[in-house]
């Protein structure tokens, strides 16, 4: 399988659960992203991971905690979630901080 | 700082017509500059990037953009668009100083019409 892969494509969970969403890419980049896409809003940047050391976190709240245990791996730790939360979340990688930009396709979290 | 304005949020044009989605940007340094699709259902992909040279550069699929540094703009144009160019299109820019953090425009909606 080529490029960025994101699971799981939908998720639904309550404001007391605990979930994870992972990222996974076989490019062989250096460096991976969190970004939320709300509806309305302009893309966020939430995480920086530049061979697997955070480079950037965006003042995001402390109940989304990024996890990078190698160059190929991301994942997002979600816990006591917000409705405004509800968001796509994408998952990107680069070949360094200047290259461009590869996304999977997302996962959709919807907080109820 | 680094800023990024698309000027329409929402194109609609018919078949076959010419778009332009128009894009200016803010930054105190050099930029790279970048054009992303996003098809319904998923992520975005890159349509085309401004690094360095030529300042006229092209896409695959007949789209091109060019970098004006005098009026800090970098225009999507293509001269006949196609039913499956619907999508949302965004414009990205990025720089040395802000390395690993692009900065993206609010999108623009491109419908295209039969």
């Amino acid at each position: 399988e080529t490029g960025v892969t994101q699971t799981p494509r939908h998720l639904v969970m309550g404001m007391t659960n605990k979930k994870s969403l992972k990222c996974e890419q076989h490019l062989g980049h250096n460096a991976m992203y969190w970004y939320k896409q709300s509806a309305k809003k302009p893309l966020e940047l939430m995480f920086v991971y530049s061979l697997e050391e955070r480079v950037e976190n965006n003042s995001v709240p402390s109940r989304f905690s990024p996890e990078c245990p190698n160059s190929s791996h991301l994942f997002l730790h979600l816990h006591t979630l917000q409705p405004e939360d509800s968001a796509l979340y994408l998952c990107a990688s680069s070949q360094d901080s200047y290259s461009p930009l590869h996304f999977g396709n997302g996962t959709r979290l919807t907080v109820t | 700082a680094q800023s990024v304005t698309q000027l329409d949020s929402q194109v609609p044009v018919f078949e076959e017509a010419p778009v332009e989605l128009r894009c200016n940007y803010s930054s105190s340094v050099s930029v790279y500059l970048f054009w992303y699709v996003q098809y319904p259902n998923q992520g975005l992909q890159l349509l085309l990037k401004y690094l360095s040279g030529s300042t006229l550069v092209e896409s695959i699929n007949g789209f091109e953009a060019e970098f004006n540094k005098s009026q800090t703009s970098f225009h999507l144009r293509k001269p006949s668009v196609h039913i499956s160019d619907t999508a949302e299109y965004f414009c990205a820019v990025s720089d040395r100083v802000n390395a690993g953090k692009s900065t993206f425009g609010d999108g623009t909606t491109l419908t295209v019409k039969p």
